[in-house]
Order: C-alpha cells, then structure tokens, then sequence
C-alpha cells in the first residue's frame, strides 16, 4: 500500500517568505508527528497530532511555526516568514495508534532559505 | 547534556567486521527503546525494538543496560549494505519519542 508522503520534495525559498508543507499519511493512521532534521542530527520533534486533535506542539520553535490536520488525515506544517535558520529537512511521521510505537515517515520536505 | 547521545562517527570498518555502538540516555524514567536505520539523504526507517532482556535479529544484537542509562546495537558480519546511520531513539511516558543524533556507518570492501 501507500506509505506516507511529502510534498514539495525540495522547497526553495526566499528569507521572509512564508512556506507551506504538505504531509499524507499512511490512511487510517490515527498519529501524525513533524519533525525537523538538520544535516549532520537526528530528527527533533516539532508537534504531534492524534487524529485532528495538535495534543503537543512543544518542539515547535517559534511562533512562526504552525501546524494543521483539520480532517484527521492530511496535515499541514506552515512556516512564516522564513529565516535561515528554518533550512532543515522536515519529516512527517504516522502510526496506526498512540501505543504502538513504530513510526513510519516520508521522504521529508527539504527546505533551503536564501 | 543532551537527552540521547552516541557518538557520531563514522566507523569505518570492512566487510566480515562485527561492529557495537552505543547510546547513552539522560531520562530515568525512559520506558522504550528503538533502533532506526537512516540511509543517506532517505527517511528513517525502524530497525529493531529493544527488550528488557536483549533480543536478536539476524545479525543484530540489540542490549538494554537500566542501571548504566544505555543501549547497544551490535552488528556481525557487516555487509557492505549496512552502511548507513543508526539512530537510537527513547521514549519516556509520553507519545514523543526523543531521537539521538545518530552513529554512521562505513562498511569497505
């Protein structure tokens, strides 16, 4: 079957641009998690959805950072007016359950801020 | 101090080699454990659980050490194929799992 995907693949943008990135996940897959990579780390943790419920958005790192799942199923991850700094690769994760740990990610996002 | 560290590498070993790394965790009251694979520029990918007990498989080795805070993964008979960067990943009571850096692995012909 389909597994989680990400779209766009590759994003470039301009500093103060706002960006939008888009993530499918595994159907009937209850949680969704985004997650930021920079080169050279391991994903951080940015927010986590179960279903349309965002039940924690701690890791987000600024208030320039939101995210949506409005019908439980397909999310959003907006950034505004990007900065530098924002460049990483931006994973989006699901799992069928809160209590199954297996997490099964997409391709990422990967974002370049000029 | 970092919540999950391990040493980033890179070993560099050759094909046959049995290679071990560890990961070190900051949190006590940590309650899951995992190894991830991540292939260079691909998504991670789940590797193996880590039991209480150690578990097996395969090639894999995976040991929890409570008292000492770490885990280990150890590979024998490196294939050219395992090279990659293992991510070691901990979970306390929550949803949110805590993803370590992550240790590369060569494995030469």
């Amino acid at each position: 079957g389909a597994g989680v995907s990400q779209s766009p693949r590759y994003k470039v943008a301009k500093r103060g641009q706002d960006v939008a990135l888009r993530c499918d996940p595994i159907s009937g897959h209850v949680s969704l998690f985004w997650y930021q990579q920079a080169l050279g780390q391991g994903p951080e943790f940015l927010t986590y959805f179960q279903n349309e419920a965002q039940l924690d958005k701690s890791g987000l790192p600024s208030d320039r950072f939101f995210a949506e799942r409005p019908e439980g199923s397909v999310s959003t991850l907006k950034i505004q007016r990007t900065q530098q700094e924002d460049s990483a690769v931006y994973l989006c994760a699901s799992s069928s359950n809160p209590l199954r740990h297996e997490q099964f990610f997409g391709p990422g996002t990967r974002l370049t801020v000029l | 101090r970092k919540e999950v560290e391990q040493d980033p590498g890179p070993f560099n070993v050759p094909e046959g080699a049995t290679v071990a790394f560890n990961c070190t965790y900051s949190n006590s009251a940590s309650q899951s454990f995992f190894w991830y694979r991540q292939d260079c520029r691909k998504e991670p990918k789940l590797l193996m659980s880590v039991y209480s007990s150690g578990n097996e498989d395969g090639r894999f080795t995976a040991q929890l050490n409570r008292a000492s805070q770490y885990i280990s993964l150890l590979i024998r008979d490196s294939k050219l194929s395992d090279s990659a960067t293992y991510l070691c990943v901990v979970k306390g009571g929550s949803y949110i799992p805590t993803f370590g850096r992550g240790t590369s692995l060569i494995v030469h012909p």
